[in-house]
């Protein structure tokens, strides 16, 4: 079965900072999806990378996935008090059938 | 269009009791997931449905079961509850065309006594 692993598991930051995610999957990836979870709600989507070297943007928030298609990460730049929250990076199987698995997750918190 | 719906959003049970929880998607969302979330697994697939049809299942007990309406709502049951069921339980929809995104709901947040 595929294992992704998120790094770093917590961060904390200055208002202003930039930072990186990152999500290491154990298999190729069909599909990534990043998500940021606020504690104890659902999740919001953010964005869905397919195709190796893609990168997409919204507003301040950056994500990757590379060549191999085994890594993606995601960036924030000047970090926001609003963008505080757990941020999940979860894999398609491929397969057409809608059942994510999702890493552990990385908390963010950004200190003003 | 609205998001997609879960009730209730908190539920406190009894151990042994069984529980039921419901999921509306988003409209014309005919793919329903179901996902638990705890602080020591994370976030695990439960269970898919498409079309009344469950389609998919993750590696869970014969307790959690589930079923989707005609109009795509969908249920998730836990019967003989335990304390290991404490959970915040997470529906998402997706269409069936593109690349299937899916779209959670708030959660339920669940408490097993």
């Amino acid at each position: 079965s595929q294992e992704l692993e998120q790094s770093p598991q917590s961060l904390i930051v200055q208002e202003g900072k930039n930072l990186t995610i990152n999500c290491t999957s154990s298999k190729t990836l069909y599909g990534l999806y990043w998500y940021k979870q606020k504690y104890g709600e659902g999740l919001i989507f953010l964005m869905m990378l397919q195709k190796g070297g893609e990168e997409k943007s919204h507003e301040k928030i950056t994500a990757k996935l590379d060549e191999k298609k085994q890594q993606s990460s995601l960036h924030i730049t000047a970090s926001q008090p609003s963008h505080a929250g757990i941020y999940l990076c979860g894999a398609d199987n491929g397969t057409g059938r809608r059942a994510l698995t999702f890493g552990s997750g990385t908390r963010l918190q950004v200190q003003p | 269009k609205a998001g997609v719906t879960q009730t209730p959003r908190y539920l406190i049970k009894t151990r042994g009791q069984q529980v039921t929880l419901s999921c509306s998607p988003i409209s014309g969302h005919r793919s329903v997931s179901w996902y638990q979330q705890t602080p020591g697994q994370g976030l695990q697939f439960l269970f898919e449905y498409f079309s009344e049809t469950q389609r998919n299942k993750g590696n869970f007990p014969g307790r959690f079961s589930g079923r989707q309406f005609s109009n795509s709502r969908s249920e998730m049951n836990v019967s003989t509850l335990e304390l290991g069921d404490s959970a915040l339980y997470l529906c998402a929809s997706s269409s069936t065309q593109g690349a299937g995104t899916q779209y959670f709901g708030p959660g339920t947040r669940l408490t097993v006594l």
